[in-house]
């Protein structure tokens, strides 16, 4: 069984540029949710979708942004780069809505704004 | 939101029990305390998930007090491959918004 994919797996992006990364998650699963890891303030919570809607949503800016297709692979987006956008994303995938369901990670995609 | 704190890391030597734990001040009423484990260039992997008391799975234990405002996840006779970084993930809700707060991570260090 695959595990939740994650594309690109490193990228370089200039400041003031958009972004978009993409997820895949286990077949089967309907929900999809994204988080940005970094060193100093470690793994936040970016947002959730399930069945194609945005269930819940962590205190960012609203230059980041997702959608989730009808087949649960989900795209996150962000706008207008800062320096301060550099992090591991990562998304995780399960079957259910919410934290109870147990989230299965992906690898993440290195963003490194310049 | 809810605020958690895990100690930043621990050092054990292999064959022992290690017991991480993790407070935190709000809990959503119907969610459970997750723990997660993560290696150097590797998403979290999922270890253990409970609601009060005691679960136990084969990799390990989770102790939840009666009022849900901690975690102790116990690792039993940790080998050198235990080595990383660990995570509770508490679910909260306030303002009407349901928020997934991570604590900042455990780095377990084995030592032959």
């Amino acid at each position: 069984k695959a595990g939740v994919t994650q594309t690109p797996r490193y990228l370089i992006k200039t400041r003031g540029q958009q972004v978009t990364l993409s997820c895949s998650p286990i077949s089967g699963h309907r929900s999809v949710s994204w988080y940005q890891q970094t060193p100093g303030q470690g793994l936040q919570f970016l947002f959730e979708y399930f069945s194609e809607t945005q269930r819940n949503k962590g205190n960012f800016p609203g230059r980041f942004s997702g959608r989730q297709f009808s087949n649960s692979r989900s795209e996150m987006n962000v706008s207008t780069l800062e320096l301060g956008d550099s992090a591991l994303y990562l998304c995780a995938s399960s079957s259910g809505q919410g934290a109870n369901y147990g989230y299965t990670f992906g690898s993440g995609t290195r963003l490194t704004v310049v | 939101l809810a605020k958690t704190t895990q100690p930043i890391s621990m050092d054990s030597y292999e064959g022992q029990e290690v017991n991480i734990t993790c407070s935190h001040n709000n809990i959503a009423t119907n969610d459970y305390i997750t723990w997660y484990q993560q290696f150097p260039s590797q998403g979290p992997r999922f270890i253990i998930q409970g609601y009060k008391t005691k679960v136990t799975n084969e990799v390990a234990s989770l102790f939840i007090p009666a009022d849900r405002k901690s975690s102790t996840l116990s690792l039993p006779r940790v080998s050198l491959s235990d080595t990383a970084v660990y995570y509770c993930l508490v679910p909260n809700s306030g303002a009407g918004s349901y928020q997934l707060t991570f604590g900042k991570g455990t780095k377990l260090s084995v030592i032959p």
